[in-house]
């Protein structure tokens, strides 16, 4: 079964900081991955997605992801983080087994401190 | 273009009691997924229906039920409500139904539900 690990439930960074969050996923086949964001009190939006026609993928809001297919990892980084960044990041795989439904991590809190 | 509506905003039910929620996604789109997010985890899938069939059911109780609309809206239904059930309920429409990354899921606001 395909499963979604989000390492760290909050990470803390300064204004201006280098922005990483971590996802492991676990698939036995090609998985699609995908990354999503939510302010508060608000729905999922995508930021990427990866494709396959490259493992560094770029989002929107200057967030970017490298597919690392040997360490199992889809990690979201962002050089310089803004505190409009502060959100909820999800990080999901996309099960064909049964629809295309997603499936999601745990989700990590980003707090950007001024 | 509108985007994924839901509705309502807000829902304030007590035990036992049952609810329906409603969703429209965006034109064109003829897939319908429903999540449930408890508060301080990720959401968790519910259904998905295409084409008013359904085509995918995650570990929900029979309480839990769907339907899509020949508009291609659906209705989430939750009977004898539990407090546990609180949640944000959220709706994502799709082009089809598979997992691709070009048929990707756009997501409406959710709806609160709150069980006292």
């Amino acid at each position: 079964a395909q499963s979604v690990t989000q390492l760290g439930s909050h990470v803390s960074v300064s204004e201006g900081a280098l922005v990483l969050l971590r996802c492991n996923y676990s698939s036995s086949v090609p998985p699609y991955l995908f990354w999503y964001v939510q302010y508060p009190n608000q729905g999922l939006q995508l930021l990427l997605k990866y494709t396959s026609a490259a493992t560094l993928v770029k989002g929107i809001n200057g967030f970017e992801a490298e597919f690392k297919k040997s360490e199992t990892s889809f990690h979201l980084t962002k050089p310089s983080a803004h505190m409009s960044d502060a959100a909820e990041y999800f990080c999901a795989v996309s099960d064909d087994n049964q629809g295309g439904k997603l499936i999601f991590g745990q989700g990590t809190e980003l707090s950007v401190k001024p | 273009d509108a985007g994924v509506t839901q509705s309502p905003t807000h829902l304030i039910k007590t035990r036992g009691q049952q609810v329906t929620l409603r969703c429209s996604p965006i034109s064109g789109h003829k897939s319908v997924s429903w999540y449930q997010q408890v508060l301080g985890q990720g959401p968790q899938f519910i259904f998905q229906y295409y084409e008013k069939e359904e085509r995918g059911r995650g570990n929900f109780p029979d309480r839990f039920s769907a339907r899509q609309f020949p508009n291609y809206s659906s209705e989430l239904n939750v009977n004898a409500l539990l407090l546990g059930d609180s949640a944000l309920y959220l709706c994502a429409s799709s082009l089809v139904a598979g997992g691709s990354s070009y048929n990707e899921q756009f997501f409406g606001p959710g709806t609160r539900l709150t069980v006292l």
